[in-house]
């Protein structure tokens, strides 16, 4: 199984600031067939499932702010809050789906300090 | 509005059977690859089990043997009948349609159900 790893497992950012939540792959996550990482974030709020924030590692998904960003290749993976808000409190996974089983990340919770 | 609404869960003895139900509005739960997935309370993400749309399923080795996804065309619903269970099963479980499976990522989920294994 490939293990996903995320880091920090929580993070205290302030508001307007950046926030930087990282996610490291046990093995390679990109497909040399379509060239593409495959590569999941989500969003979860207390008591709501999870939402799809980007796929393919860094394709935001429709209606998501532009202020969050996915980025990296390979094992290595960045999602990215340009300028944090208050609605951005949340726990946030990543999962890959290059191989069998799906497997996701322990988690970040996101804080505002 | 397409929406998955699970239904189903409760509190159970250890070594007791339960079985979820998913039901799909808006899309055709025979068409897309339908899966379940737990929360463990205060924990992280854990995929169960798939349902592929030409009825191909695959389980989590944690659950194999115990688990059993299924779907009723008919009613357009999901199923998980859960069997064996055990004090770790306790989550609250998601369904979940797959995109770009098989082995995919999910685009839509309901807002689980809670199962509770304790005596």
């Amino acid at each position: 199984d490939i293990v996903m790893t995320q880091s920090p497992d929580s993070l205290a950012v302030s508001l307007g600031e950046r926030a930087t939540i990282n996610c490291k792959s046990s093995q390679s996550v990109l497909y040399s067939r379509n060239n593409k990482n495959h590569l999941v974030w989500y969003q979860q709020k207390p008591g709501q499932p999870p939402k799809l924030l980007i796929s393919w590692a860094s394709t935001r998904e429709s209606g998501v702010p532009d202020r969050f960003s996915g980025s990296g290749s390979g094992t290595d993976f960045t999602l990215t809050i340009s300028s944090l808000q208050a609605e951005d409190v949340a726990i946030y996974y990543c999962q890959q789906f290059y191989s069998f089983p799906i497997t996701f990340g322990q988690g970040t919770r996101l804080e505002i300090k | 509005e397409v929406q998955l609404v699970e239904t189903g869960g409760g509190l159970i003895q250890p070594g007791g059977s339960l079985r979820l139900s998913c039901a799909a509005s808006g899309l055709t739960v025979s068409n897309n690859y339908m899966n379940w997935v737990r929360q463990a309370p205060g924990k992280g993400l854990e995929w169960v089990s798939v349902i592929y749309s030409g009825a191909g399923t695959h389980y989590a080795d944690s659950v194999k043997g115990r688990f059993t996804i299924s779907r009723d065309n008919s009613k357009n619903t999901l199923y998980l009948q859960m069997s064996s269970l055990r004090a770790e099963d306790t989550a609250v479980y998601y369904c979940a349609r797959e995109l770009d499976g098989p082995v995919g990522y999910f685009d839509l989920w309901g807002r689980g159900t809670l199962v509770t294994v304790s005596s």
